[in-house]
């Protein structure tokens, strides 16, 4: 256990829905970011929030849309994804945004978009 | 090229081998981590270290700036070890981390 909690753990869903994935983190950490792990492919980071403003958009298309009400929470909400956008997609959480941080991860959430 | 490599790719062993899992890498870093993933996904934070060596319990890390070089060691391996080992870099003074594509390591009986 983390201190960094991510629901829902799975999900499946057609390419015309909408949902949301939800990180939450215990650990009174200002930094969150949201990571996307593909098969056979290392971790791509796709957003960092630090204090509750993105300071970071890796190049996401924009069917990706993240959201961080407060320094605890963060979400990614998905609106007609690709089949290609199918991975595990993981939640981390730092004290600080300063680089020799250890970053905390979720258990991430599967996602299978058919 | 990934600018972070790790070798081997997949890792077979008998418990209670040594084993060595290595990274190399191509930029200027300030820290490198070592990250285990079990099955279903999480991911634990095994070491940051930026020189030297750390160790914590059977495992060890390893870091050698000048060559762009870490090794993590476990010794005295156990089936519930097996995991994939990521490595990965932080880059200069950006908050980014740069990952290696994991090692994936089988401990059998």
């Amino acid at each position: 256990e983390t201190g960094v909690t991510q629901t829902p753990r799975h999900l499946v869903m057609g390419m015309t829905n909408k949902k949301s994935l939800k990180c939450e983190q215990h650990l009174g950490h200002n930094a969150m970011y949201w990571y996307k792990q593909s098969a056979k492919k290392p971790l791509e980071l796709m957003f960092v929030y630090s204090l509750e403003e993105r300071v970071e958009n890796n190049s996401v298309p924009s069917r990706f849309s993240p959201e961080c009400p407060n320094s605890s929470h963060l979400f990614l909400h998905l609106h007609t994804l690709q089949p290609e956008d199918s991975a595990l997609y993981l939640c981390a959480s730092s004290e600080d945004l300063i680089p020799r941080e250890t970053q905390y991860f979720g258990p991430g959430t599967r996602l299978l978009v058919l | 090229k990934n600018e972070v490599e790790q070798s081997p790719q997949n890792l077979t062993a008998q418990e209670g081998e040594f084993i060595t899992i290595n990274c190399s890498y191509s930029v200027g870093i300030s820290a490198l981590h070592w990250l285990q993933q079990h099955p279903g996904g999480g991911i634990v934070s095994l070491f940051m270290l930026s020189s030297g060596k750390k160790k914590h319990g059977r495992l060890i890390a390893t870091i050698n700036i000048q060559e762009k070089h870490s090794s993590l060691h476990i010794t005295a391996s156990h089936p519930r070890d097996s995991a994939v080992y990521i490595c990965a870099v932080s880059q200069g003074g950006s908050e980014k981390l740069v990952f290696g594509k994991g090692t994936k390591l089988t401990v059998n009986p």
